[in-house]
């Protein structure tokens, strides 16, 4: 399995406070993606990053921001939550097409569920 | 424009039967990835299958096959012989190519299918 953590898995917060999910791999992958699942939309992308430093937008990226310092870690942030917010959050990996024989497939982490109250 | 569209949201089959869940995308990438996914009720994400879009035989994996209809832009899902195991929300993706070299994966709504006993 792709060595990828997310944390916190779970979080509880109120709405107006500041939150940070973390994404670690040790899988040394370039592309990392953050993507937010609802009942009714399936997954869509928050912000995605394609190297140290390099990160974009997604198509749901309002209220969020990202960082990725070191290639192993990728922060998701919300600068003050809304229960808008309230989803669960998967981080995912990526080699792109690296490879003779590499379908570029994602390797997602466990998910990291947060409720904003 | 939905790049990718899945327009089951729930199916019903019975065990040791086939079924095929439905899955058409859009896009002007003319090196393009799909793939299928398999979310259980415990909420990891499992790739299943793998189809590149100059690929000229549909993809197998055991009891998953794509169906994959390049003019009518679908890339289809089929499982035979139906296992209670396959319970479980289905997500079609894509892999589009962008000029910068990233890549960004846009997933469906998602079908879940119940196989029933």
């Amino acid at each position: 399995d792709a060595g990828i953590t997310q944390s916190p898995r779970h979080k509880v917060t109120e709405t107006g406070t500041p939150v940070t999910l973390r994404c670690h791999q040790t899988e040394n992958h370039r592309y990392m993606y953050w993507y937010r699942q609802d009942p009714g939309h399936g997954l869509r992308l928050i912000h995605y990053s394609y190297g140290v430093k390099d990160t974009d937008k997604g198509e749901v990226s309002d209220g969020y921001s990202v960082s990725r310092s070191k290639t192993e870690d990728f922060l998701l942030t919300l600068e003050s939550a809304t229960s808008s917010q309230t989803s669960v959050y998967f981080c995912a990996i990526s080699d792109g097409l690296a490879g003779a024989v590499n379908t570029g497939e994602l390797f997602f982490g466990e998910g990291s569920r947060l409720t904003v109250l | 424009a939905q790049k990718i569209t899945q327009t089951q949201p729930g199916m019903f089959v019975q065990e040791k039967e086939a079924v095929t869940l439905d899955c058409t995308y859009d896009t002007s990438d003319p090196s393009y990835g799909l793939f299928w996914y398999k979310q259980p009720s415990s909420g990891e994400m499992i790739f299943l299958i793998y189809q590149g879009s100059y690929d000229q035989q549909n993809a197998t994996e055991g009891r998953y096959s794509l169906n994959f209809q390049k003019a009518r832009k679908s890339a289809n899902l089929v499982i035979s012989a139906s296992q209670l195991g396959d319970s479980a929300m289905y997500f079609c993706a894509m892999r589009e190519a962008f000029n910068s070299g990233t890549y960004k994966y846009i997933f469906g709504t998602g079908t879940r299918l119940k196989v029933l006993a």
